[in-house]
């Protein structure tokens, strides 16, 4: 089976707070990293899509990088505000099965 | 914008009733995922649909059964409701190239007693 992995599994941060979490995957047959953002009681939203080794991605305060060779990316999130609390989820796209494959994703709440 | 929209929201069966849950989506995407999430783990891929006409078997896929009859419309039938069954059902969809981000509904809250 092949696992993907996300760390801490649930992190409680201050407003203004910088935080970051890990997504581990396996790094042979590797195609694509997608970060999503799950807000309570939405449906997930895709916040980037990575598939160059090295790949940095942003979008406002929010940030990711990505090693392929090692099988990690990081998700950074600069200046937590309570609107930021959601569960973050990684997925790695296989080009040997063409699926995704979803952590079980790290969920953060911003206290004001 | 619609998107993704997933009917019903929230369903309770009793344990051998069947049901079909709808998805449908207004992008034209050529892929569609059915997917369940249970406390304490990641989405699972149940079954897939990669065009019109085609479905195929995910991580999960017993005690499922799918069609995509319209490229717009993918089905999620369970066919005898078991207890193990019971979780929140999302379908997602996505453009051209299997790699591009998906597009989920709100999900269906489906209990089996």
């Amino acid at each position: 089976i092949l696992n993907v992995e996300q760390s801490p599994q649930s992190l409680h941060v201050q407003e203004g707070d910088s935080t970051n979490f890990t997504c581990s995957f396996p790094s042979s047959n590797f195609y694509a990293l997608h970060w999503y953002r799950w807000e309570t009681a939405k449906s997930p939203e895709a916040l980037f899509v990575m598939t160059l080794n090295g790949d940095e991605k942003k979008k406002g305060r929010i940030s990711a990088t990505l090693n392929t060779k090692e099988g990690y990316s990081y998700l950074y999130i600069k200046g937590s505000q309570p609107e930021d609390s959601a569960t973050y989820l990684c997925a790695w796209y296989s080009s040997n099965t063409g699926k995704l494959i979803f952590g079980q994703g790290t969920t953060l709440q911003v206290k004001p | 914008n619609a998107g993704v929209t997933q009917t019903p929201k929230f369903r309770v069966l009793k344990t051998g009733q069947s049901m079909t849950l709808l998805c449908a989506q207004d992008m034209n995407h050529e892929y569609m995922y059915w997917y369940r999430q249970d406390p304490g783990m990641g989405l699972r891929l149940i079954h897939y649909s990669v065009g019109e006409g085609t479905t195929a078997k995910g991580e999960v896929p017993d005690g499922y059964n799918v069609s995509r009859l319209k490229k717009q419309n993918f089905l999620l039938g369970l066919e005898s409701a078991a207890p193990s069954q019971t979780s929140v059902y999302f379908c997602a969809s996505t453009g051209d190239r299997t790699y591009q981000p998906q597009h989920f509904g709100d999900g269906t809250r489906l209990s089996i007693l």
